[in-house]
């Protein structure tokens, strides 16, 4: 399928857990976003990638993981996942020299 | 960093006109963007000013004054489908291809 995805879209667990939110492109976008979303702070970017193995913290790293070892994918790794975490993210990738970010549907997460 | 203020809310009525604002705080301001959320939805492209002025798409039109560090959404004839949230994003120059967003505006068109 052309455009940007994402999975699980939706997740439920446990505090302590660990967990992984994929997200795989097919434009061969360099620029690649995590962002998570709450009520009242809107979206807040995680990490973001430039290129593939350059990776960057954004606002709210803390607890997160990511890497890019492939172009079209950018995982989202929560180490040990707290409650604070639930949240719904996004995943979005833009190309070099233009300004519109493509989103990807979001994954919804609650942890217990 | 970058700080950004929009209206948390705005109602309208169906064919009318709506300004949806936005103020900014950023050094080395490059751009504003808009973007566009459907309740469960994921936020989808507006419009981009990099240059005062309006620049119109549509029904849609987004206006900047980089000198008072605002800029708005202007929304007209109004539709049903145009109840959403729409986010102002600013990008500059500290922040290089990231964009900071604001808080968002739930616009509610009514019949």
């Amino acid at each position: 399928d052309a455009g940007i995805t994402q999975s699980p879209r939706y997740k439920i667990t446990e505090t302590g857990r660990q967990v992984t939110l994929m997200c795989h492109q097919t434009w061969s976008h360099s620029y690649m976003f995590w962002y998570r979303q709450d009520l009242g702070h809107g979206l807040r970017l995680i990490y973001y990638s430039a290129a593939a193995d350059i990776t960057d913290k954004g606002e709210v790293p803390d607890g997160y993981v990511v890497s890019r070892s492939k172009t079209e994918n950018f995982p989202l790794t929560l180490e040990s996942a707290t409650r604070s975490q639930t949240s719904v993210y996004f995943c979005a990738s833009k190309g070099p020299a233009i300004y519109e970010q493509y989103f990807g549907p979001g994954t919804r997460l609650t942890v217990t | 960093g970058q700080s950004l203020e929009q209206p948390s809310e705005v109602t309208a009525v169906e064919g009318a006109i709506v300004q949806i604002n936005c103020t900014y705080q950023t050094s080395g301001f490059y751009g504003l963007s808009w973007y566009q959320q459907h309740d469960g939805g994921a936020p989808t492209f507006l419009s981009y000013n990099a240059l005062d002025g309006l620049e119109e798409t549509g029904r849609f039109s987004s206006f900047l004054s980089r000198s008072d560090s605002y800029g708005y959404l202007l929304l007209q004839e109004l539709q049903m489908k145009d109840s959403a949230s729409y986010f102002c994003a600013v990008r500059a120059r500290s922040s290089g291809d990231k964009l900071t967003f604001g808080t968002g505006t739930r616009l509610a068109v009514r019949p």
